[in-house]
């Protein structure tokens, strides 16, 4: 299956800090990028949703100016926490599709970012 | 509005058996897909299945197969011949015609017993 990498796989930071977790579809082209939120022991819960060199959309309850999306290219999307503080630390996974390509149902996932707020 | 519900919070299952994780769903959409993913305590989603509600027959990929039951809008995952690395979290997931985003079901652990 298609390949999506996650970077960094895990960070500590202190409160009051920005992180940027960075996610790449290493052998296909992602027109559209989602990224997941999840808590121990619970279903993905959606953040938003990227599509390449437009705004992201982003569902009920999750702030915009907290949780900023960037993807800027077919390859390449950020979500970075900022100011970040201990309620933020949790289990962030994106992940990534195809939709120009009919064939590819599939949406596929990065390894995933685990972020402790200290 | 679409609901995945996985009834089964565990499941505990001897190695080599075969063994059945539901899924069930609700959508008034007439075209849409199904999805099976496991998550190991790594946390990775790997994708393991998928059937879209026009596919004639059930989805199969090696060990796993989808018993597909579309007047009764269910989508249980089968697993023949478990394994030991078998166990982890099992989400099941639908997206239907249009749509971007996947719902997700609440999981199931599956623990494999030697």
């Amino acid at each position: 299956g298609a390949v999506v990498s996650q970077h960094p796989s895990w960070v500590i930071c202190k409160s009051g800090t920005s992180v940027k977790i960075e996610c790449r579809s290493l052998d296909f082209q992602a027109t559209t990028m989602f990224w997941y939120r999840q808590f121990p022991k619970q279903s993905l819960m959606l953040m938003a949703t990227s599509n390449e060199g437009s705004k992201a959309t982003y569902e009920q309850g999750v702030e915009k100016d907290k949780f900023l999306i960037n993807h800027a290219s077919l390859t390449l999307s950020t979500l970075t926490v900022t100011s970040a503080h201990p309620e933020d630390s949790s289990f962030y996974i994106c992940s990534a599709r195809n939709t120009r390509t009919s064939s590819k149902e599939t949406q596929y996932f990065g390894p995933g970012t685990r972020l402790l707020v200290l | 509005a679409q609901k995945i519900t996985q009834t089964q919070p565990g499941m505990f299952v001897q190695e080599k058996e075969a063994v059945t994780l539901d899924c069930t769903y609700d959508t008034s959409d007439q075209s849409y897909g199904l999805f099976w993913y496991k998550q190991p305590s790594s946390g990775e989603m790997i994708f393991l299945i998928y059937q879209g509600s026009y596919d004639e027959q059930n989805a199969t990929e090696g060990r796993y197969s989808l018993n597909f039951q579309k007047a009764r809008k269910s989508a249980n995952l089968v697993i023949s011949a478990s394994q030991l690395g078998d166990s982890a979290m099992y989400f099941c997931a639908m997206r239907v015609r249009g749509a971007q985003k996947l719902v997700f079901g609440q999981g199931t652990r599956l623990t494999i017993n030697p």
